[in-house]
């Protein structure tokens, strides 16, 4: 059984530029949340899918944008970067989402905009 | 205000010492979490709450819904158990996040 896995690990870009994430989910998980870390604060929630379909949404603005494509992997679009998009991006797989025991959190992307 | 708060911001112990974490939040939720995050950003899901206790080899975790308070314990506290451990409640289709609990263990 593999774990969530991200790429890429590390990403730079300048202010304007877009950028795509991507995460591949536990094997059998249905659900993908996505979340903002910026340096010394908490996560903070993006957007969630389950089975394809947005399943929650956080206060981020329409510039971040996801899919969840039929083998549950996912993808996290930013386009007209901020500097202030500078964090570790995590994702997350369950089964279910957050009223489930357990997420199976990935290792991030860290994206530096310049 | 945040509506999930955490404290102390900062801990630090000896090994071998009970460890206390305390999360307060303000709005009506269905599920609370506790993560543990390493250096690094890998983040660990240790206890999912939505009432009473839950107990984990030396973690115990405990939830009181009426006055929206949980508290994440570390009996025998051991410098591998240093990180940041944060609490996360289910808000409708949302997830709070406290600041998180910065965790340093002294051998």
């Amino acid at each position: 059984e593999t774990g969530v896995t991200q790429s890429p690990t590390h990403l730079i870009k300048t202010r304007g530029q877009q950028v795509t994430l991507r995460c591949s989910s536990q094997s059998g998980h249905n659900t993908v949340s996505w979340y903002q870390q910026a340096l010394g604060q908490g996560p903070q929630f993006i957007f969630q899918y389950y089975r394809e379909e947005e399943n929650g949404r956080g206060n981020f603005p329409p510039r971040f944008s996801g899919l969840q494509f039929p083998n549950y992997s996912s993808e996290l679009n930013v386009n007209a970067l901020e500097l202030d998009d500078s964090a570790l991006y995590l994702c997350a797989s369950s089964l279910g989402g957050w009223n489930q025991e357990t997420q199976y959190f990935g290792p991030g992307t860290r994206l530096l905009v310049l | 205000k945040n509506e999930v708060e955490q404290s102390p911001q900062n801990l630090t112990a000896q090994e071998g010492e009970f460890i206390t974490i305390n999360c307060s939040y303000s709005v009506g939720i269905s599920a609370l979490h506790w993560l543990q995050q390493h250096p690094g950003g890998g983040i660990v899901s240790l206890f999912m709450l939505s009432s009473g206790k839950k107990k984990h080899g030396r973690l115990i975790a405990t939830i009181n819904i009426q006055e929206k308070h949980s508290s994440l314990h570390i009996t025998a506290s051991h410098p591998r158990d240093s990180a940041v451990y944060i609490c996360a409640v289910k808000y409708n289709n949302d997830m709070r996040f406290g600041a998180g609990t910065r965790l340093t263990v002294k051998p």
